[in-house]
């Protein structure tokens, strides 16, 4: 099974300040057909896991601009340029390329 | 509006059996792949089981294959997760979960998730 291991585990942050949540995965995410099968999903608390980015950098409809993704092979970055209140959850990064789909440890992260 | 609800969950002796459903609406459902997922209390996220469009491609996490099927009903809107020979780390909020891009082909699952229902409950307990 691929490995996913995220850093932080937890991110306390200002709001407006930046954050950052990195992924790496034990094998390369990276597929003959060009593209990178990893997502990026923040659980809000109480609520299901929402999508927020798919094949590394693909926001998904409605994310707002601030969350960005990055990153190639085994080595990924969500971005939060500027963190809000609403952001506060646990973020969790998703392998796709193989079965079994893992998950990160997840990365939650709280508001100052 | 996409919606997915899910329902089924309780409470359950271990060895026992129990039958999820996840009802589907505001998307065409026959033309998605669909998922499992659970989430254990306080713990993070696994994959438990996913169906092609057609369920012409059924694949199973290890830790459920032999005892869990998954099935779905496109004419219904519904997906199905029958749990069997139920243990006590099978306790989870289940998730029913859509998959994204070409529900129909062999490699559904390169396309990952995107919207998900609300969770049932499941506790495996004596």
């Amino acid at each position: 099974d691929i490995v996913m291991t995220q850093t932080p585990l937890s991110l306390s942050v200002t709001p407006g300040q930046p954050a950052s949540i990195s992924c790496k995965s034990s094998q390369s995410l990276l597929h003959s057909d060009g593209k990178t099968y990893l997502y990026w999903y923040l659980q809000k608390p109480g609520q299901p896991p929402q999508l927020l980015i798919y094949e590394v950098s693909n926001r998904f409809s409605g994310v707002p601009d601030r969350f960005s993704g990055s990153g190639s092979g085994t080595d990924f970055t969500l971005k939060i340029s500027r963190v809000e209140a609403e952001d506060v959850g646990v973020y969790y990064c998703m392998q796709s390329i193989q079965l079994p789909w893992t998950f990160g440890q997840g990365t939650k992260v709280e508001i100052k | 509006e996409v919606q997915l609800v899910e329902s089924g969950g309780g409470l359950v002796k271990p060895g026992g059996s129990l039958r999820l459903s996840c009802a589907a609406s505001g998307f065409t459902f026959s033309s998605y792949s669909m998922n499992w997922v659970r989430q254990a209390p306080g713990k993070g996220l696994e994959w438990v089981s996913s169906i092609s469009s057609s369920s012409s491609y059924i694949y199973y996490a290890d830790s459920v294959k032999g005892r869990f099927t998954i099935s779905r009903d496109n004419a219904k809107n519904s997906l199905y997760l029958q749990m069997n020979s139920l243990r006590a780390e099978d306790t989870a909020v289940y998730y029913c979960a859509r998959g994204s891009g070409d529900g129909a082909t062999q490699y559904y699952y390169y396309y990952g998730m995107d919207v998900w229902g609300q969770g049932t409950t499941v506790t495996v307990s004596s």
